[in-house]
This record gives structure tokens, sequence and C-alpha cells, in this order.
């Protein structure tokens, strides 16, 4: 079966450096998504992505964060300079039209990332 | 903008209990609803959804969720509970209408006792 694949799974970086979260989204899917869980909270949405360009993002996505799809088959998750409050677990997630009746939202297994 | 509450943060049940997981969502229209299982290492699978019809819906590994709209409540159940199910449960909304992008609870854990 077809899945979203995730790498690294675990990831630590220092406080300021540059982390490039990596995922492979299914074949045919068409949107794709970010999410981050900070412990003990809800997941969150980030943003989503279609068509080469992000469709949708919330507040948490700010400057400090960008997405690219580099190569048609990566989802990429840049963070410029972690801050401590960045460490989470990060979703990735792709669907092959908008979520609804007939389509689901296929994720990855996460990547956690620690900030120290 | 449409909300997910998942009171328990954790749940323990002996094996062969019966399970029943809350989800309460606050959306003005009748959103679509999921429930997501992500056992140890793996990624969100998910268990079952609702759109419409019947408010009762099956799902894989035995689940079922009852949508009560009247309670705005989505609860996941099980009659009877196996080791294998201990996991973290995620409840998902999407506003049909809206922007179509699932917003998620905070999850509820839950440990199964031999």
């Amino acid at each position: 079966e077809p899945e979203v694949t995730q790498t690294p799974s675990h990831q630590v970086t220092q406080m300021g450096q540059e982390v490039i979260l990596r995922c492979v989204p299914i074949s045919n899917h068409l949107y794709f998504y970010w999410y981050r869980q900070i412990l003990g909270q809800k997941v969150e949405f980030l943003v989503s992505f279609y068509n080469n360009e992000i469709s949708e993002k919330s507040e948490i996505f700010d400057d400090q964060f960008s997405v690219e799809r580099p190569d048609g088959s990566n989802f990429t998750l840049k963070i410029r300079s972690t801050k401590l409050e960045d460490s989470a677990m990060y979703f990735c997630a792709s669907s092959e039209g908008l979520v609804g009746p007939n389509t689901e939202a296929f994720f990855g297994q996460g990547t956690r990332l620690t900030v120290v | 903008a449409q909300s997910v509450t998942q009171p328990d943060i954790h749940i323990t049940v002996s094996e062969g209990a019966s399970l029943e997981l809350r989800c309460n969502y606050s959306y003005g229209a009748t959103p679509y609803l999921f429930w997501y299982v992500q056992s140890p290492g793996q990624g969100l699978q998910l268990l079952l959804k609702y759109f419409s019809g019947d408010t009762l819906v099956q799902g894989i590994k035995g689940f079922e969720a009852e949508f009560k709209r009247s309670q705005s409540s989505f609860n996941l159940r099980k009659p009877s509970v196996h080791w294998s199910d201990a996991a973290e449960y995620f409840c998902a909304v999407v506003a049909s209408g809206g922007s179509y992008i699932p917003t998620f609870g905070r999850g509820t854990s839950l440990i199964v006792h031999p």
C-alpha cells in the first residue's frame, strides 16, 4: 500500500540552526500538508501546498518557515533559525484532492525535532 | 473556525473491556469527521470517517463511532479492546465548504492492561 514517508524520524539540532524535514508524499497526490504537535498539545496545522504554491497557512507558519517541492517527489519543511519552542513532532500528509467524502489525507510517521 | 476537543489525555482499560473515546467539535454546519490512530513508530492511520447519512459508522479494527449533532460529538467505541489497540487516537474535523483542511484534537493515549 502506498504510504507517506518522512525522514529523519528523529532530529536534534542546536538553537539557531537551520533544519530541513523531508517528506515523500504518495506519488499521484496533489495536495500536501505539514502539521506539528508540541508534546501534550494539539496537532496543529502549519501549511498546505498545491500546484507548487502555498494554498493555506496558519499563524504559526511565520517567516522562519518555508516549504518546497524541489523535484516533484520530495516535499520539505525548512525552519531557518530554530528556537527551543520549535521542538515538536512534525507530520507530513498528502491527499489526492481536497479532503472530503471520497478523499482522505494520508500521514507519515512523523519527525521528532528536538532543539537544544 | 472549527475546533476539536478530546477531553481525555489518557485512558486506561483492561484487555477485553469496552472502550469509548470522546470527541467534541465546534463548527456551525455539519462537518466531515474522522478518527485516526497512531501506533508507535507509525503514521496516522484512518480508522473511520463520517460525512452524512447513518450516524453510526463502522471502521477498521472493530471500531465504530457515532455522530450526535445535538451534542456536537463523535465518540469512538470498541466493544472489546485488544492489547494491540494501545496507541494514540486523534479526532479530526474538516469544514465542508471551507478550506477542507483537517483540524485535529490533542489526541488520547490509550493504555491497555492485560
